[in-house]
């Protein structure tokens, strides 16, 4: 099943704060989250792992609460370079594939 | 620039018509995704190829198929093409086949089919 993500769609004013969740109904043993431009590739942001190993490179953090299957993307004083669609990928336990399923994308505005 | 490079870049076909689009991974990634987007839609796995062996299938339609040869790149075949095809086409790359580990995309082979 594929992962639930809200809001669908937040607007927000360069500098001020946005959250973005990822939810499932899967035991989960990973999320990876990705932001793509439009007309552009995504590109990879940060990956949570079961047990709270976090791999990411970018001034963006996030959570990953086993017990509620969810993930959540805090992105702090935001910049007009966060602006895109957010998607979150996640990886079930009981997958032996390591197939990623994704979630339908939140856009995120930034007005100057 | 994520080192995966797609080509063709654009693809303009007939209903009916079969194309093929091509993948080259990031130098030392042995596993290659392939993923369709339609129009302001979510990312739609297809296939997972690694080392040579097909990994795993998500939604890929029986009109198209993929593979990975020795040299690792890998190629997309699309035939009895369709409106309904229309997409942006993206590959990626990773180190190993799965395990958590980041995909690289690349630039995406957007398809349009009149």
């Amino acid at each position: 099943q594929q992962p639930v993500q809200s809001p669908q769609a937040v607007i927000l004013r360069e500098g001020e704060d946005a959250v973005i969740n990822c939810s499932s109904s899967k035991a989960l043993y990973s999320v990876h989250w990705y932001r793509q431009k439009h007309g552009e590739a995504p590109v990879f942001l940060m990956i949570l792992l079961k047990g709270g190993e976090q791999k990411g490179h970018e001034k963006i953090s996030a959570s990953f609460n086993e017990k509620k299957q969810q993930s959540s993307l805090y992105l702090t004083a935001s910049q007009l370079s966060y602006s895109g669609t957010y998607f979150c990928g996640t990886e079930r336990t009981e997958d032996s594939n390591y197939q990623l399923i994704w979630g339908a994308g939140t856009k995120l505005i930034i007005k100057p | 620039d994520s080192g995966v490079t797609q080509t063709p870049k654009h693809l303009i076909t007939a209903t009916g018509q079969r194309v093929t689009l091509r993948c080259s991974p990031r130098s030392g990634d042995l596993s290659v995704y392939w993923y369709q987007q339609s129009l302001d839609q979510g990312l739609q796995f297809l296939i997972q190829y690694y080392n040579g062996e097909e990994r795993a299938k998500g939604n890929i339609l029986e009109r198209f198929s993929a593979q990975q040869f020795p040299d690792l790149h890998s190629e997309l075949n699309l035939s009895s093409l369709e409106l309904g095809d229309s997409a942006l086409y993206f590959c990626a790359s990773s180190r190993k086949a799965g395990g958590a580990r980041e995909q690289y995309f690349g630039p995406g082979t957007r398809l349009t089919v009149t």
